[in-house]
């Protein structure tokens, strides 16, 4: 079965912590999203990947980072640095890097105790 | 303004029911269309594209009117399957999505 996997599917942070959520595509799509999700608003694009080893900041990079070593995998870290990062965070993946379909995980929701 | 605005409901509707709702957007220049469809606390599902033209898959129907920059989503003979939050997703440049905050409609028996 082709799809988006992410874990873990809840997770827990204490402040000051950092923590890296897991996206992972069988797709074999060359783009790959991160995007957080608050109550009541629409979904906001953290960072973007066209290819292996590049990806670019999207609206509310500050207190994110990522890496895209394998073009199947594409983590995010939620560093301290983020000061109110308890959301829902969805992984999607596109063939291109194009305007076009994106499909995503099921998701990843965090909360910081 | 926002690059796409959406009411956010809820429509309630009996069983049965036609619901019909709206979303614009705020680039002219936008050339992808899409509804995607959000059950509570899961990831978004694409429900359709949107077209020029316009277009139907079975009891739903998409409208794209280009010159009041709106797109809209109608529902015929709602079923209780069909409560969700509709969002509205419109390109904003060559590479990025835009998704609307979502209007939900709850189907009643």
């Amino acid at each position: 079965d082709g799809g988006i996997t992410q874990s873990p599917k809840y997770l827990f942070r204490k402040e000051g912590q950092n923590v890296t959520l897991s996206c992972e595509q069988n797709l074999n799509h060359d783009a790959m999203y991160w995007y957080r999700q608050d109550p009541g608003q629409g979904l906001r694009l953290i960072y973007y990947s066209q290819i292996v080893n590049d990806f670019q900041k999207g609206d509310i990079a500050e207190g994110y980072s990522v890496s895209r070593e394998k073009k199947e995998s594409f983590p995010l870290t939620v560093t301290s640095a983020q000061k109110n990062p308890t959301a829902f965070y969805l992984c999607a993946s596109s063939i291109f890097l194009t305007a076009d379909t994106q499909y995503f995980g099921p998701g990843t929701r965090l909360t910081v105790l | 303004r926002k690059e796409v605005e959406q009411d956010p409901g809820p429509f309630n509707v009996p069983e049965g029911a036609t619901v019909a709702f709206n979303c614009t957007y705020s680039n002219s220049a936008s050339q992808s269309f899409f509804w995607y469809r959000q059950d509570c606390r899961k990831e978004p599902k694409l429900l359709m594209s949107v077209y020029s033209s316009g277009n139907e898959d079975g009891r739903f129907t998409a409208q794209l009117n280009r010159a009041s920059q709106y797109i809209s989503l109608l529902i015929r003979d709602s079923k209780l399957s069909d409560s969700a939050t509709y969002l509205c997703v419109v390109n904003i440049d060559d590479y990025k999505l835009s998704f609307g905050a979502g209007t939900t409609v709850t189907v009643r028996a």
